[in-house]
Parts: structure tokens; C-alpha cells; sequence
């Protein structure tokens, strides 16, 4: 149990144009799901926090109108990369919390591959 | 504020030879710790979790690890490597202080590589 997939695995885009990545859990809902990002050979960094029905909470630095967040069903996440440039290409992975009291846990997705030419 | 160091970045291991990868952590509050495995381009997976029950956490494919308050410490061990093994270790603390959705602080990662 307790699976989280995201679509697209990989993309290439040219630099200016969006990009939309999705993130589901498969076996259970969640109110809230988070989205981070990776580098090279580095941590994960939390981008923004997204709760079903509501604003997602962006982490400091991180560009709100940029990086869109919608959270519209208590099993779909998406973050849209809008005029995506070189610098955005990144390794994106979701994260996803059932649902219920005290549950704490975080599910990963498999991540997507970001390359913007 | 909560913050985890992981103390080695890279750890080398014969196959069969016991494993042990170092966290210490940093929290105000009661923590809930984790560490999570990363294969190369993928996802992270949970090994296992300790949110103040047991000291002593048995997760998947035979990994360990002990909290231990007084140390502030949560390593991972596992007593007998497979080259399977091999990947990205993450240390992880939850921020425990709000309700749902709580904040994950990830270590820097350690990289395991299993040599035969």
C-alpha cells in the first residue's frame, strides 16, 4: 500500500515553455502532499506544501508564480513549471501523507527528470 | 529548529561485511526520524521510522537503527551487506510541532557502494 506515482518519469522542453508534472496516490487519499526538489548528488529540497482545496505553502525563495501548485483532488497533486529556463531542469519528486489523525509518514513518487534546452 | 547530519557522505563496504551509517539530529521537540533508501534516478523509499516507540526500529531488507536521546543519535545498520545495497541513504526528521502535513529536514545523504 501507500503509492505515489508521477507523470511524466522524464521531459524535455525548450526553454519558455510550461511544463506540467503529476503526482497521485494510487491506494489512499491525501490532504496533503509536498513537492521537492533535487540536484545532482545533493538532498531534497522542500519547494511548497500542497493541501487539497487550498493555497499551497511555498517554502522561502521559492517562486510562487513560477511554480504553480494545484491540488484539486484528495488524490492529484500537479506543479507547473511555467517559461521554464536551463536553470529549472531538476529532478522533481512528490511526496504524499494519508490522510487521518497523527499519520506523519511521507510517500514518495519516483521522482520526474526535468531537462529544459 | 530541527536539522540531521549524516557524518559520512561516503561509506565503502565489502559484500557480507556489516553496514553501519551514521545520523545525528537536532530537534525542540519529541522527533519522529526516518531514513529513506534512493536508487539511482529513482524515488525515495521508506526503510523505517521511529516516532517514540521502541528505540529499536527493525525496517525492510534487514536494515536497523536505534534511537538513542541521550547520544541525539539514529543510526543505520544492517549486519551483512548485498551488493543490492548500494544507493543514497537519507536521514530524515519530522517537525512534530504543527498538525498534519509536518515538515520533513533532510541529512545531506549518505552513499553507500558494496564492493565484492
Amino acid at each position: 500500500g501507500a503509492v505515489v506515482s508521477q507523470h511524466p518519469s522524464r521531459v524535455i522542453c525548450k526553454s519558455g515553455t510550461s511544463v506540467k508534472i503529476e503526482c497521485r496516490s494510487l491506494d489512499f487519499q491525501a490532504t496533503t502532499m509536498f513537492w521537492y526538489r533535487q540536484f545532482p548528488k545533493q538532498s531534497l529540497m522542500l519547494m511548497a506544501t500542497s493541501n487539497e482545496g487550498s493555497k499551497a505553502t511555498y517554502e522561502q525563495g521559492v517562486e510562487k508564480d513560477k511554480f504553480l501548485i494545484n491540488h484539486a483532488s484528495l488524490t492529484l497533486s500537479t506543479l507547473t513549471v511555467t517559461s521554464a529556463h536551463p536553470e529549472d531542469s531538476s529532478f522533481y519528486i512528490c511526496s504524499a501523507i494519508p490522510g487521518g489523525a497523527y499519520q506523519e509518514t511521507q510517500y514518495f513518487g519516483p521522482g520526474t527528470r526535468l531537462l529544459v534546452l | 529548529a530541527q536539522s540531521v547530519t549524516q557524518l559520512d557522505s561516503h561509506v565503502s563496504v565489502s559484500e557480507g561485511t556489516p553496514v553501519l551509517l551514521r545520523c545525528n539530529y537536532s530537534s525542540s521537540y519529541s522527533p519522529s526520524l526516518f531514513w529513506y533508501v534512493q536508487h539511482p534516478n529513482k524515488g525515495l523509499q521508506l526503510l523505517l521510522k521511529y516516532t517514540s516507540a521502541a528505540t529499536l526500529v527493525k525496517g525492510i531488507n534487514g536494515f536497523e537503527a536505534e534511537f538513542k536521546k541521550s547520544e541525539t543519535s539514529f543510526h543505520l545498520t544492517k549486519p551483512s551487506a548485498h551488493m543490492s545495497d548500494a544507493a543514497e541513504y537519507f536521514c530524515v526528521v519530522s517537525d512534530r510541532s504543527g498538525g498534519g502535513g509536518n515538515k520533513l529536514t533532510f541529512g545531506t545523504g549518505t552513499q553507500l557502494k558494496v564492493e565484492l
